[in-house]
Parts: structure tokens; C-alpha cells; sequence
């Protein structure tokens, strides 16, 4: 399974938008890029997820870059329930949906 | 409303017991994942089962094993041989994997 890296941490103002990156170098051509969000002490949620075009959802954004290699999950107008760790995961569907999350990206939004 | 159920949500044992965590889902899923996750570290999978009556190891299956008798359960045990079993265990479920897993609240495990 490729790998993802995510800056450790990331501050936002409240109503402004987020843009949280992700670097997954190695994706290979049929690998999805997904991304989660775990409040604390909760279960991970499930935000969006994408293969090469980029994809919008009620709750986010999701932006990736033409040649796969990194993306950008944008919150549009951030809320303080917002705060949050992110999670950026690669996933081969034929490799029974099982992945590795990494440490993600703690998302502090301000007032 | 259709979900995973984990219980219980906090878990006291002590050192050498072993433990039984359980995870149910009345989402009609086929594939059940067990994850472990350490203070302010991701998840990393333990095991996991795609159908019933079959199941898989995953990065750290030493010291946990786990049954699917159901469709709709899929208990973890973490045994005496897992030698730091404190921590925050989810269970997962997803239908067809392309929409994603849907997760339970969690087990908190601490071990005294």
C-alpha cells in the first residue's frame, strides 16, 4: 500500500477556509485517496474520497493533483466543530478495503 | 438506525487476563476490521474478516485473535501474550470498500 504524509498539525480561522495537503508519492494508477476525521475519543468519520478527478461533497473539497501524487482536502468555511484529526489514506480496493492510517493532520480552528 | 456497536466503551483488567471486546453492526457488511490506537498515534489494524468464518492477520495480530462466527459480530480477544494491551481499540465495517469504513465509538482498554 502506498504511503501518505501529512503535516503533524494546522490552525484555521473560524469561517475561513482549510486546506489540509497530503503527500502520497507512491500511489499506484488504481490506488483511491480517502480521507477520515477522528474527534476525540471517537470513531473515525468518513468525509470524502477520490480516484483522479477531483470530487466535492457536503462536507469537503477534495483536490488532486494530475499526476496523483499529492491532494488537498479543503473544508470550505471551517467551524470550531471542525477541529479535528484528518486522516489521508490510500486504499487498493482489491486488497480487502484493509489500510494503515497514519498520525494525520490535527486541524485547530480558531474563533 | 443501522451502525457498529462497540462495548463496553471503558474496559479495566488486570495484567495476564485476557480480555473479550465486542463489535456488532446491523449494516448487513460483509468485511469487519479490528484497529489499535495509541495516544496521539493513527490506527494500525490488527485483523480483519472479509466473510464469515474467515478472517485475516494484520500489522499487529501477535497477541489478539478474533472469530466470525455472524455476519454481524466480530469479537477481539486480546490474549496474555499482548504485552501492552492499553489502548483505544475501533471496529470497522464497509459494504463494498469504495465507500469507505464505517466505525464503531471504541473500547478503551486499560490494563492495571
Amino acid at each position: 500500500d502506498a504511503k501518505t504524509t501529512q503535516p503533524p498539525s494546522m490552525d484555521c480561522a473560524e469561517g475561513r477556509a482549510a486546506n489540509l495537503p497530503c503527500n502520497h508519492s507512491t500511489i499506484s494508477g488504481n490506488e483511491y485517496v480517502y480521507w477520515y476525521r477522528q474527534i476525540h475519543s471517537q470513531g473515525p468519520q468518513y468525509i470524502i474520497h477520490g480516484l483522479k478527478n477531483n470530487e466535492t461533497n457536503e462536507m469537503a473539497s477534495l483536490i488532486i493533483t494530475e499526476d496523483r501524487k499529492s491532494s488537498t482536502l479543503i473544508l470550505p468555511h471551517a467551524t470550531l466543530r471542525d477541529t479535528a484529526v484528518y486522516y489521508c489514506i490510500v486504499l487498493f480496493l482489491n486488497n480487502a478495503g484493509k489500510s494503515t492510517f497514519g498520525d494525520g493532520t490535527t486541524l485547530t480552528v480558531k474563533p | 438506525d443501522g451502525g457498529i456497536t462497540q462495548s463496553p466503551k471503558y474496559l479495566f483488567r488486570k495484567e495476564g487476563q485476557n480480555v473479550t471486546l465486542s463489535c456488532e453492526q446491523n449494516l448487513n457488511h460483509d468485511a469487519m476490521y479490528w484497529y489499535r490506537q495509541d495516544p496521539g498515534q493513527g490506527l494500525r489494524l490488527i485483523y480483519y474478516s472479509q466473510i464469515v468464518n474467515d478472517f485475516q492477520k494484520g500489522d499487529i495480530a501477535e497477541g489478539y485473535s478474533v472469530s466470525r462466527e455472524k455476519k454481524e459480530s466480530f469479537p477481539l480477544t486480546v490474549t496474555s501474550a499482548q504485552k501492552n494491551p492499553t489502548a483505544f481499540y475501533l471496529c470497522a465495517s464497509t459494504e463494498d470498500y469504495l465507500n469507505g469504513y464505517t466505525f464503531g465509538s471504541g473500547t478503551r482498554l486499560t490494563v492495571v
